[in-house]
């Protein structure tokens, strides 16, 4: 079994309409993020969790928000879909540690019409 | 405030042909820096890091990179490419002094052809 599990791994919604994407991990670790991958401007950082109860905006957070339901899972909403928020979204983990690396899931590929 | 740059969109070799993907940084203070390999359908997969020591990083699948602070280069190698390598390859850089926020490239796809 994936230690990041993304789900769901392809959506296809209508402008308008509230989506939420969901992580869950088993590493055990404190540290949560959600990503956006567009192409040609690699992996940009939208939220960030250090525990339950420290959640960050990061680089382009308008538009999304997050909840940290537990320590292994980590949500994206987007309260209300615009079509230049389609984009490979990915959630990953690490340690503590900045030395830590970055385990990420497998990505959800989001389609807003 | 940290920045990466990875000059080329695209980097085409034939198999069994040396491979280079170039990398550039910029960080206030002292770089920690990664590399990430991502697969169609897949997510981001780490290959090595740079913390400290030894400027030659070896990784997994044969890479490897070299740490060069004067030229603020982390660029990765591999001495005999492998069509299995094609593939869009991420350079990542974090300020030591910094929270850990990962400041990642735009990528390079790397194709490895026949």
């Amino acid at each position: 079994d994936a230690d990041v599990t993304q789900t769901p791994r392809n959506r296809i919604t209508k402008t308008g309409k509230r989506i939420m994407l969901e992580c869950s991990q088993t590493k055990g670790h404190d540290r949560m993020y959600w990503y956006r991958q567009d192409p040609g401007l690699g992996l940009r950082l939208i939220y960030y969790s250090f525990d339950v109860k420290d959640i960050n905006k990061g680089e382009i957070s308008d538009g999304y928000s997050v909840s940290r339901q537990a320590q292994a899972k980590f949500s994206l909403s987007l309260e209300s879909a615009i079509p230049n928020q389609t984009a490979l979204y990915f959630c990953a983990t690490s340690g503590g540690d900045p030395k830590n690396i970055q385990y990420f899931g497998a990505g959800t590929r989001l389609s807003v019409l | 405030a940290q920045s990466v740059a990875q000059p080329e969109d695209q980097v085409n070799v034939a198999e069994g042909n040396p491979l280079t993907v170039k990398c550039t940084y910029s960080v206030s203070g002292n770089p920690y820096l990664f590399w990430y390999v991502q697969y169609p359908n897949r997510g981001l997969q780490f290959l090595l890091k740079y913390i400290t020591g030894d400027n030659l990083v070896k990784g997994s699948y044969g890479f490897e990179a070299e740490f060069n602070k004067s030229q603020t280069s982390f660029h990765l190698k591999k001495p005999s490419a492998l069509v299995s390598d094609s593939a869009l390859y991420f350079c990542a850089v974090r300020d030591i002094g910094s929270w850990g926020k990962l400041q990642f490239g735009a990528g390079t796809q790397v194709v490895v052809t026949p």
